[in-house]
């Protein structure tokens, strides 16, 4: 009930295209929803976050989708730039509950 | 600028050393996090605390201590390392649990054991 599914593993896009990772969870008493950048030799950094009682919050060129019926949410980077080029983990959390991270999406964009 | 700094980037140790690993946070954060980061696996928490002198066990404890004598430092201590504990390590820290907030990242500690 704890794990926090995600995918894909790596994803390579060209510059200006559209990535998209994919996070899934168990735990209905998760209620935050962040996302977090790391670049190589750097620790994580927050990129973006959503509560569930939104379905979708943009920041930029960057996009959370929430379904909270699915219990599914994604990350889309629109115009992806080689900038943007990082490892990204999705993460969950509750009301007196630590974050629970999912393994990682190593995207790759290409110029 | 919050600021989560651990005293190693690198290190090298010897199976059997005992090993401290060091963290200091500067924004009096309530809660302190220790992480191993391995490849496939994600961020895996093997200590937190959230106030001087407390510590709960996360996921993955076992070979691992923890010890927090003051609020902005917490130190992860590897009693008899082993080669399984080579790893990337990540310190972080964020205000109180129930807010579900932010957490923030030290840049990690890259442990080799040999």
């Amino acid at each position: 009930q704890q794990q926090v599914k995600q995918s894909p593993q790596s994803l390579i896009v060209q510059k200006g295209g559209i990535s998209i990772i994919n996070c899934a969870y168990e735990n209905t008493a998760f209620d935050y929803f962040p996302w977090y950048q790391q670049f190589p030799g750097k620790g994580p950094a927050l990129l973006i976050a959503i509560r569930p009682d939104v379905s979708e919050k943009k920041e930029g060129r960057f996009t959370i989708s929430f379904n909270k019926s699915a219990k599914q949410f994604s990350l889309h980077i629109m115009d992806s730039q080689p900038g943007d080029s990082a490892t990204y983990f999705c993460a969950a959390g509750g009301y007196g509950q630590n974050f629970v991270f999912g393994p990682g999406t190593r995207l790759s964009v290409l110029p | 600028d919050v600021k989560v700094t651990q005293s190693s980037r690198y290190l090298v140790k010897r199976t059997g050393e005992k090993v401290f690993l060091e963290c200091v946070q500067d924004m009096d954060h309530e809660n302190m996090f220790w992480y191993r980061q391995d490849p496939g696996l994600g961020l895996r928490l093997i200590y937190f605390s959230y106030d001087v002198k407390m510590k709960e066990k996360g996921d993955i404890p076992e070979g691992y201590s923890v010890s927090r004598e003051k609020k902005e430092r917490f130190s992860l201590i590897l009693e008899s390392a082993s080669t399984n504990q080579t790893s990337m390590y990540l310190c972080a820290s964020s205000f109180l649990r129930e807010m579900n907030t932010e957490a923030f990242f030290g840049q990690g500690t890259r442990l080799t054991v040999v």
